[in-house]
């Protein structure tokens, strides 16, 4: 079955510093991949659409400054934390969906820690 | 508005009594309905979808139009569906997004 990976699947930064989050999708070409965020005990809250070649769409209250997404390549989505604070440690999932087909496929996840 | 309502956060049964996770959701048009799980220490998976009215694990899901429901139903529990499982909808579009519920945890006790 298709497959999305992530890498990390943990960092840990110090506060201030920039941080690259690497979502692919192993067996398939996606267009558009989606990344969540995920709060401990919460449910997960999209934060933007990638579109390959184009500039991601972000959702409201999402800072596009704070969140860079670059999808340069059909199977490869990323997402960097910029001058990360403790407030964005949480665990940063992203997903893509087959062209044509109805299912989502989801990345483990990267559990992300600001000190 | 786009909107998927779960009402329960916490659900608690024993095993092998009945279990129903209620879903509820919002939608202008004719939405794709899942359900996702997520076990303890693992990456959230599509359990199943209302187009493929599918049984996956003893579980089914029935789409209601009239009520705007996709309850998640499974007539016996067992201890391995302890869980956190998401309502999801999205648009038939592979650029749609899928919007999930808050999410119920599901406990069944042995």
């Amino acid at each position: 079955g298709a497959v999305v990976s992530q890498h990390p699947s943990r960092v840990i930064c110090k506060s201030g510093t920039s941080v690259k989050i690497e979502c692919r999708s192993l067996d398939f070409q996606a267009t558009t991949m989606f990344w969540y965020r995920q709060f401990p005990k919460q449910s997960l809250m999209l934060m933007a659409t990638s579109n390959e070649g184009s500039k991601a769409t972000y959702e409201q209250g999402v800072e596009k400054d704070k969140f860079l997404i670059n999808h340069a390549s059909l199977t490869l989505s990323t997402l960097t934390v910029t001058s990360a604070h403790p407030e964005d440690s949480s665990f940063y999932i992203c997903s893509a969906r087959i062209p044509g087909g109805d299912t989502q496929y989801f990345g483990p996840g990267t559990r992300l820690t600001v000190l | 508005a786009q909107r998927v309502t779960q009402p329960e956060k916490l659900l608690s049964v024993f095993k092998g009594a009945p279990v129903e996770l209620k879903c509820n959701y919002s939608y202008s048009g004719s939405p794709e309905l899942f359900w996702y799980v997520q076990y303890s220490r693992q990456r959230l998976q599509l359990l199943l979808r209302h187009i493929s009215r599918e049984s996956i694990k003893g579980f089914t899901a029935d789409l209601n139009k009239g009520e705007t429901s996709f309850h998640l139903k499974k007539p016996f529990a067992q201890e391995e569906d302890s869980a956190m499982y998401y309502c999801a909808l999205s648009g038939s579009a592979s650029y749609d997004k899928v919007i999930f519920g808050p999410g119920t945890s599901l406990s069944v006790i042995p």
